[in-house]
């Protein structure tokens, strides 16, 4: 069945190390987004693309996160440098933009030492 | 220093009981609002919609109630049983064009007890 697939379930990484997050949304989705949940904030949404063309980024740390599409089957977030505080589940949700629903992944679930 | 971390709403019912979960949001120019259930582990899981051109909308076992006025938004869930435990989130659109880019409630924690 149709589902967004997110990699890796979990990581834990080195405060300073690259963090690359991947997610396959559903094919055929035209949007795509990147959302962070933590105890403290809950749900955010951090990035929004829109066939492939980033929409709002405003809720993204813009010094040390990125999000791209690099094509239609393929949405990445990369933390550089990482830091404690990033410690977080970070979900992927995509969906059609004629439609509602939006679809969310299981998340990857990063841990900062 | 301390973690304290969101204190979210709970609710604890018997199996077979109606549940009701409460929401209230904060901008006037939503116009589509939505609940998530997410079980633990679990990316958030659509439950139900709704337009605000609408004041009531069913489903299967749950009815999404919507109050412009007082801005609230409630979501009934009939007859619970022990899987529906889970986070409840209520999202909106924050007045907004994209139905995908949601602004989330704090969620609320609802216990089933068998």
């Amino acid at each position: 069945d149709a589902r967004v697939t997110q990699t890796p379930r979990h990581k834990v990484t080195e405060m300073g190390q690259e963090v690359t997050m991947r997610c396959q949304p559903i094919l055929g989705h035209n949007t795509v987004f990147w959302y962070r949940q933590t105890m403290m904030q809950g749900l955010e949404l951090l990035a929004y693309f829109r066939n492939r063309a980033p929409l709002d980024d405003s809720g993204m740390p813009k010094d040390r996160f990125s999000a791209e599409m690099p094509d239609a089957t393929l949405a990445t977030l990369k933390i550089q440098p990482s830091e404690p505080r990033d410690s977080a589940v970070y979900f992927c949700a995509s969906g059609l933009l004629q439609e509602t629903e939006a679809f969310f992944g299981q998340g990857t679930r990063l841990t900062v030492v | 220093g301390e973690n304290v971390g969101l204190h979210l709403p709970t609710l604890s019912v018997q199996e077979g009981d109606n549940s009701i979960i409460n929401c209230a949001y904060s901008n006037s120019a939503s116009d589509y609002f939505i609940w998530y259930k997410q079980e633990s582990g679990k990316g958030p899981q659509f439950i139900i919609d709704i337009r605000s051109n609408m004041d009531k909308r069913q489903g299967q076992r749950v009815t999404v109630l919507l109050n412009k006025t007082v801005k609230h938004l409630s979501l009934q869930i009939a007859a619970t049983q022990p899987g529906d435990s889970a986070v409840y989130f209520c999202a909106d659109n924050a007045g907004g064009t994209s139905y995908g880019k949601l602004t989330f409630g704090q969620g609320t924690i609802l216990t089933v007890h068998p």
